[in-house]
């Protein structure tokens, strides 16, 4: 069965520190990973990746995904309590159109 | 100019009723979803249609039936609601790969 496993699932540091969140799959016709940020409502994108090594870079945020060890990151620098939500990792398979198989998400909670 | 939105924000119902989620979005996408997020936070897909076409339909209940009157619109029927169906239901659209999602519909049955 498809599975997209994240950790930590929860994660509270101090404003200004750096955290990582990582995330790992298991999926058989791999597309695409991607990452969103969820606060009250809908889940925004973040980034999409497709191949190895090559990092994603928005502002203090940035990924990477690693295909041949089916596990990818996501940073953030110098966090602020805006950066406080839920993330979540989704990995896209095509099945005609695109499934999106979520992981559990890591809530973050980022302390003054 | 809202990309993806649904209607209601939210329904509170009780068990054993029928009631209708609306989805409309005005990207030009192709394909429309439906996902579920439990308490727990956890999204899972229910359904996808690809140009008004069902595409993909997890393991869903009969209950719950999608309809597409076009590719701008995906709308959620659910009969005879269970306690187990309260959620948040969100809708998606995407093209290339990149989904964008609705507000979503927060539903609480009683």
């Amino acid at each position: 069965e498809d599975k997209v496993v994240q950790s930590p699932l929860s994660l509270v540091v101090h404003e200004g520190d750096t955290v990582t969140l990582n995330c790992s799959y298991e999926v058989t016709n791999f597309r695409s990973l991607l990452w969103y940020k969820q606060e009250k409502k809908a889940p925004t994108f973040l980034f999409m990746l497709t191949s190895s090594g090559i990092e994603k870079k928005s502002g203090r945020l940035s990924s990477i995904l690693d295909k041949k060890e089916l596990f990818s990151i996501l940073n953030i620098t110098a966090t602020q309590t805006g950066d406080s939500a839920i993330y979540l990792c989704a990995v896209g398979e095509l099945q005609g159109a695109q499934k999106l198989v979520f992981g559990q998400g890591t809530r973050l909670t980022i302390n003054p | 100019d809202t990309a993806v939105s649904q209607t209601p924000k939210y329904l509170v119902t009780q068990m054993g009723n029928d009631k209708s989620i609306k989805c409309e979005q005005n990207l030009g996408h192709d394909t429309m979803y439906w996902y579920k997020q439990d308490s727990k936070k956890f999204l899972k897909i229910m359904f996808s249609y690809n140009n008004k076409e069902l595409i993909i339909n997890e393991t869903v209940p009969n209950r719950f039936s999608p309809k597409s009157p076009d590719k701008a619109h995906l709308n959620l029927h659910i009969n005879s609601l269970e306690l187990g169906d309260s959620a948040v239901y969100f809708c998606a659209s995407s093209q290339a790969g990149q989904q964008y999602f609705g507000p979503g519909t927060r539903l609480t049955v009683t």
